[in-house]
């Protein structure tokens, strides 16, 4: 089945560039997910990007896709304190004919002054 | 104009109760979920509805039981309340195919 890891915390300076990173086990995953939790709320889908793609920008968003190694990872340029929460990484698995999403353990986080 | 909310928003009951978390979407998806959310934030897929229909089901206890009177409700019902049920439980939903999930603001269920 699919596995998907993430290291658990992250501390930037506000202004600075934030990179969380995120592997996955299954190579035919056709969708990889960003989704961001803040305090007390659900997840919030931040972008995707789709397997055959290796970079996806949206704004201060930057996602980037190595297949051959499974390496996923956003890049959050001019990080600000409202960046502050738990991102987690998710990637597609096929199961029975449906998809289901698995998560990664999220990554927390930190922005300071 | 909510897309998917849910109800009620935090739940604390005794053990050995029984209680519903009900889920509403309003997006035209035909695909709903209940994931379940531990203390360390790992977020667990329990059960997946297209059109009504059952389409996934992870190893969840039977004291679980989803229903889904209609492709734009999934609730979720707990029999036999235990403390490890403790959990904040999510209801997502997405366009049948389509991995984008949209989720709902979860509902903080405490056994004591």
């Amino acid at each position: 089945g699919e596995d998907v890891e993430q290291s658990l915390f992250l501390s930037v300076r506000e202004g600075d560039s934030s990179v969380i990173n995120c592997t996955y086990t299954d190579s035919s995953s056709t969708y990889l997910y960003w989704y961001k939790q803040e305090p007390g709320a659900g997840l919030q889908l931040l972008t995707y990007i789709f397997s055959n793609m290796d970079m996806k920008q949206d704004q201060r968003l930057t996602v980037l896709l190595n297949k051959k190694d499974k390496h996923l990872s956003l890049r959050i340029a001019d990080t600000q304190t409202g960046d502050s929460a738990i991102y987690f990484c998710a990637a597609i698995l096929s199961s029975g004919g449906y998809n289901k999403l698995i998560f990664g353990a999220g990554t927390r986080l930190a922005v300071h002054p | 104009d909510t897309a998917v909310s849910q109800t009620p928003k935090y739940l604390v009951t005794q053990m050995g109760n029984d209680k519903s978390i009900k889920c509403e979407q309003n997006l035209g998806h035909d695909t709903m979920y209940w994931y379940k959310q531990d203390s360390k934030k790992f977020l667990k897929i329990m059960f997946s509805y297209n059109n009504k229909e059952l389409i996934i089901n992870e190893t969840v206890p039977n004291r679980f039981s989803p229903k889904s009177p209609d492709k734009a409700h999934l609730n979720l019902h707990i029999n036999s309340l235990e403390l490890g049920d403790s959990a904040v439980y999510f209801c997502a939903s997405s366009q049948t195919g389509v991995g984008e999930q949209y989720f709902g603001p979860g509902t903080r269920l405490t056994v004591t």
